[in-house]
């Protein structure tokens, strides 16, 4: 079956403009999270979605930053007036409603804030 | 920040080595993953090892879990090139409903 996919692939966009990011995690998966990763770094957690529960949002950076999930599928991560410090790979990865929790990462956003 | 450390950040071995990876955790876990990515780009799931196993073979990947030093390690034999990436440790709290923490990761080059 078809995996997470992502949109766009890649977007460059001027400081201050508003961005939307896609996820289309694997049908079924109950489970949908977004991360953040700058160059050469580890993964940092941005906010998780879990079936009807309300979303862990502990790991966005700040209010610029916000996501929602429709439906229990397709999710959109914004980030309002972008600046040069949230250029980075989104990356966005779902799973199963039941355990052990593998993650299956969607190929991610590269975003670039001129 | 991530609560999982995994040591050395970056490993260069001669094709054919042997690579080992270790990664720390802080909390009990359910399982432990580890993932590999390569250019940046999305993860792929490697090998899955649950708090009552301490050692799990997936081809020439070997995965080993110490839960009284809130540790794992991560070997990889025979080397190749293709190996390339960065590898990731990732835990899976007891107290979390599904949410698993990543580490910092590892940067491995095998040299030809």
């Amino acid at each position: 079956g078809a995996g997470v996919s992502q949109s766009p692939s890649n977007k460059v966009t001027e400081k201050g403009k508003d961005v939307e990011l896609r996820c289309d995690p694997i049908s079924g998966h109950t489970a949908l999270y977004w991360y953040r990763q700058s160059l050469g770094q580890g993964l940092e957690f941005l906010i998780y979605f879990q079936g009807n529960s309300a979303p862990d949002k502990s790991g966005l950076p700040s209010d610029r930053f916000s996501a929602e999930r429709t439906g229990g599928s397709v999710s959109t991560l914004t980030i309002q007036r972008t600046q040069q410090e949230d250029s980075a790979v989104y990356l966005c990865a779902s799973s199963a409603a039941s355990g052990p929790y593998e993650q299956y990462f969607g190929p991610g956003t590269r975003l670039t804030v001129t | 920040s991530q609560q999982g450390e995994e040591d050395p950040q970056a490993l260069s071995i001669q094709e054919g080595e042997n690579a080992t990876m270790n990664c720390s955790y802080k909390t009990s876990i359910n399982n432990l993953q580890w993932y590999r990515q390569n250019s940046g780009r999305g993860l792929v799931h490697l090998i899955l090892i649950r708090s009552n196993e301490r050692e799990k073979h997936s081809g020439r990947l070997r995965v080993t879990l110490d839960t009284s030093k809130k540790s794992s390690s991560l070997l990889i034999t025979a080397s190749r090139a293709a190996d390339t990436a960065s590898y990731f440790c990732a835990s899976l709290p007891y107290s979390s409903a599904s949410k698993i923490i990543f580490g910092s990761g590892t940067r491995l080059s095998i040299r030809p």
